[in-house]
């Protein structure tokens, strides 16, 4: 069946990397897509990516793709406090259903 | 672009009795999506309209749950007979075709 995984918690120092990895299982997923949620708020879409590719960078924000091994990171450079947070990866499939199937989510602490 | 809106924000009930949310997605976005998330969980799909037409339910929507989208537009979701289990975060996403789905803040429902 479909599947993500993430790992649950990632410390970091504000102004270094972070990197959120995630694992999913369908291999007919389409699109990989990054949210990032604060307490008690909803979804914020960060990017997304499509299985065609195996990059994609957007501001301080790079997503890496393996299709092979159905691996996808989120790296964000210069991490700040702002950036703590809960980030979920969350694939989809084309093949007829529109749903999209979440990890547990990564919880980021970014410390001064 | 005012976003995806959800109300109510906070619902309480007790057990047994019934609740109504209401989800206005971004306007002219065709699609209308449906998800519960639980405490330390990513949020699993319930239901997808596209206009009014609801497409794809999740075995997650009993019998006690129903959606409609009657003129395409707004949707609504209600949950009959709340148990203690429906306690959750119910989110509403939209999106124009099958591109990236945005989220509304959600609702959150305590059954006491």
């Amino acid at each position: 069946g479909e599947d993500v995984e993430q790992s649950l918690f990632l410390s970091v120092r504000e102004g270094d990397s972070s990197v959120i990895n995630c694992t999913y299982t369908d291999s007919s997923s389409t699109y990989l897509y990054w949210y990032k949620q604060e307490p008690g708020a909803g979804l914020q879409l960060l990017t997304y990516i499509f299985s065609n590719m195996d990059m994609k960078q957007d501001q301080r924000l790079t997503v890496l793709l393996n299709k092979k091994d159905k691996h996808l990171s989120l790296r964000i450079a210069d991490t700040q406090t702002g950036d703590s947070a809960i980030y979920f990866c969350a694939s989809r499939s084309d093949t007829g259903f529109q749903k999209l199937v979440f990890g547990t989510g990564t919880r980021l602490l970014v410390s001064p | 672009d005012t976003g995806v809106s959800q109300d109510p924000r906070h619902k309480i009930t007790k057990r047994g009795q019934n609740v109504t949310f209401r989800c206005d997605p971004i306007s002219e976005h065709n699609r209308l999506y449906w998800y519960r998330q639980t405490l330390g969980q990513g949020p699993e799909f319930l239901t997808y309209f596209q206009n009014e037409a609801q497409l794809e339910k999740s075995r997650l929507l009993s019998d006690r749950f129903s959606a409609e989208r009657p003129k395409g537009s707004f949707s609504t979701l209600e949950i009959q007979r709340t148990e203690q289990g429906d306690s959750a975060m119910y989110l509403c996403a939209s999106s124009l075709g099958s591109a990236e789905q945005y989220f509304g803040p959600g609702t959150r429902l305590t059954v006491t």
